[in-house]
């Protein structure tokens, strides 16, 4: 079974600039989480979808949205990039809220702001 | 302070070790509660759930103390292969998973 996927592995934009990160989860799950994980922070909750609705958000601002698609893929896209936004970005995903269901993870993203 | 509290280390052992990992959680409502494990600039993976009476897999065992708001990982019988940073998750009602900073683990030879 192909784990979650994420693309692309690198990404290197420039301040202002626009970035799109994309997953697909582990088939059959349907809920698709967001996560940063800046340099010497622990991982921050981005967003969480689930069946194509955005459920939650995190401490980020506007200018960091995304959405998921009806085969339960997602992208996360970051509008007017800044320095600060440099960070290894995971999406994970699991079943849904079904249970008590652990997330799964992709390899990441790193993106690099110059 | 923080949602999820752990002590970032690092936790420098011989091989063959025992060693102890503690977390601490703010919200009392939390649901649901993990162990990850992140090797260097690699994703975090699942190493364990942590259920209120305690479980076991193999070298590991967890435990939680839901009064104290309170879970640990114990290691046993440390392997060069168990350095990386152990990562406390607890899940709320919301289902978004709250990370802990880590703690980092050294095994040496």
């Amino acid at each position: 079974e192909a784990g979650v996927t994420q693309s692309p592995t690198h990404l290197i934009k420039t301040r202002g600039q626009q970035a799109t990160l994309r997953c697909s989860p582990i088939s059959g799950h349907t809920s698709v989480y967001w996560y940063q994980q800046a340099l010497g922070l622990g991982l921050q909750f981005l967003l969480w979808y689930d069946e194509g609705e955005e459920r939650n958000r995190g401490n980020f601002p506007p200018r960091f949205s995304g959405r998921q698609f009806p085969n339960y893929s997602s992208e996360l896209n970051v509008n007017a990039l800044e320095l600060e936004d440099s960070a290894l970005y995971l999406c994970a995903s699991s079943p849904g809220q079904v249970g008590d269901q652990p997330q799964h993870f992709g390899d990441g993203t790193r993106l690099s702001i110059l | 302070r923080k949602e999820v509290e752990q002590d970032p280390g690092p936790f420098n052992v011989p091989e063959g070790a025992t060693v102890a990992f503690n977390c601490t959680y703010s919200n009392s409502a939390s649901q649901s509660f993990f162990w990850y494990r992140q090797d260097c600039r690699k994703e975090p993976k699942l190493l364990m759930s942590v259920y209120s009476s305690g479980n076991e897999d193999g070298r590991f065992t967890a435990q939680l103390n839901r009064a104290s708001q309170y879970i640990s990982l114990l290691i046993r019988d440390s392997k060069l292969s168990d350095s990386a940073t152990y990562l406390c998750v607890v899940r709320g009602s919301s289902y978004k998973l709250i990370f802990g900073s880590g703690t980092r683990l050294l095994v040496r030879p």
